[in-house]
Parts: structure tokens; C-alpha cells; sequence
């Protein structure tokens, strides 16, 4: 059981850089999502993937974020001109065919923008 | 988003008592109900989870109760042991999405 893979566990960038996360879901899972988890609070949804398809964006994500997930396996998280605020720990989850079921996280990256 | 709404915070337990946390929510929609332990630099771990069409399901030292029409839930564990210490989050879905309550920290003394 490989479980969610997040890549990098941890990463620091100065204010303005561009950042990009990787996620490779549980072999099996077609829907995939990305949250964020900020310092005392529970995870925020942020997208959402069905196979190749993004379905659903949150308002929290703004237009200097962008996902992808091409040919519907891993997908990749991108946060443009990073800022302060951006800092948080960025988690991936993915369930299968029965829709919520197995909705399995990953260990997060740790993003630390200074 | 939707409103879940954890309490309490903080719950300091000794071993072998029981800890009950409890949420709610706001969307009539909802029809999944998970919980999850973190421990620190880690992902959330699902524990266990409830659906919409069962009132209470039970695993092991692990218990969730749903109440539908008042929109709350509950977790309950029996006999803590120092290892259940984490930070427990509940959830409900809107569509695919989950929201988040804010956590409650969980201590079990030996």
C-alpha cells in the first residue's frame, strides 16, 4: 500500500519565487484533491480532480495558484509570486470510484515563504 | 464554505477514560461524515467514518454517532491510551470537498 506521495515534504522560498508541489494519488483512485492546512486550523479545500478533469476550485484559490493533472495520475500544485500568507502545509487526498470512499491524505508540504 | 463547528478545543484525558469530541454542521446536503487523527508533521489519518443512512458505527475502542436532523455528530474513544494523543478533526462533505472543524487536541495523561 503506497498511499498518497507528496513531493517535497518541505520547501522554503523567498517572497516573490514560484513554488511547484507534486502529488501521485493511490494507483487505483480516479478523484483527486488539494487542500491547505494552515498553523491551529483544519484543512481547507482548495481543487479538485476527476481523472484528468478539474471539477471544482475554491475561492482561496486565487490566480496566482494553478493545478494540473495531466493523463490523470499525479498532479502538480503551482503558487506563482509567492507571499507570506501563502505560508501553510499544502495537503493532497484522493478516493476512488465510490466517489468519498478511501478519501486517503498524503503527508503535506511544508511551505515556508520568507 | 460550509460551517463545522468542533468542541471542545482542548480535552485532557486520563488513560483508560473515555474522550467524546462533537461537531456540526450546516449543510442539509451533507451525507458523510469522517474523522481524522493528526500527529504533528503528518497528513490526516482517517480513523473512521459515517454515512448519512446510519445513525452509529462502531470500531473497535472507536464510536460515531450522527444525528441528522440536528446536523451534529460525534466521536467517541474508549479505554484513551497515551498513543491516542493527537489532534482529532471532523469533517463534513459538500459535494466532493470536505470542511473542516478546527480540531481538538487530544491528551491522555498515563
Amino acid at each position: 500500500d503506497t498511499g498518497v506521495s507528496q513531493d517535497p515534504r518541505h520547501k522554503i522560498t523567498k517572497r516573490g519565487q514560484n513554488v511547484t508541489f507534486r502529488c501521485d494519488p493511490i494507483s487505483e483512485h480516479n478523484r483527486l484533491y488539494w487542500y491547505r492546512q494552515t498553523l491551529g486550523q483544519g484543512p481547507e479545500f482548495l481543487t479538485y480532480f476527476q481523472n484528468e478533469a478539474q471539477l471544482e476550485k475554491s475561492r482561496l484559490l486565487s490566480d496566482r495558484f494553478s493545478a494540473e493533472r495531466p493523463k490523470g495520475s499525479f498532479s502538480t500544485l503551482e503558487i506563482q509570486r509567492t507571499e507570506q500568507g501563502d505560508s501553510a502545509m499544502y495537503l493532497c487526498a484522493s478516493s476512488g470510484d465510490r466517489g468519498l470512499y478511501g478519501y486517503t491524505f498524503g503527508s503535506g508540504t511544508r511551505l515556508t515563504v520568507v | 464554505g460550509e460551517n463545522v463547528e468542533q468542541h471542545p478545543s482542548t480535552l485532557s484525558v486520563q488513560e483508560g477514560d473515555s474522550a467524546v469530541i462533537k461537531c456540526t454542521y450546516s449543510d442539509s446536503a451533507s451525507n458523510y461524515f469522517p474523522w481524522y487523527k493528526q500527529e504533528l508533521g503528518k497528513g490526516p489519518q482517517l480513523i473512521i467514518d459515517i454515512r448519512s443512512n446510519v445513525g452509529e458505527k462502531k470500531d473497535q475502542r472507536i464510536a460515531v454517532t450522527l444525528n441528522k436532523t440536528a446536523k451534529h455528530f460525534s466521536l467517541h474513544i474508549t479505554e484513551t491510551q497515551p498513543e491516542d494523543s493527537a489532534v482529532y478533526f471532523c469533517a463534513s462533505n459538500s459535494g466532493y470537498a470536505l470542511n473542516f472543524g478546527k480540531g481538538t487536541s487530544l491528551l491522555v495523561t498515563p
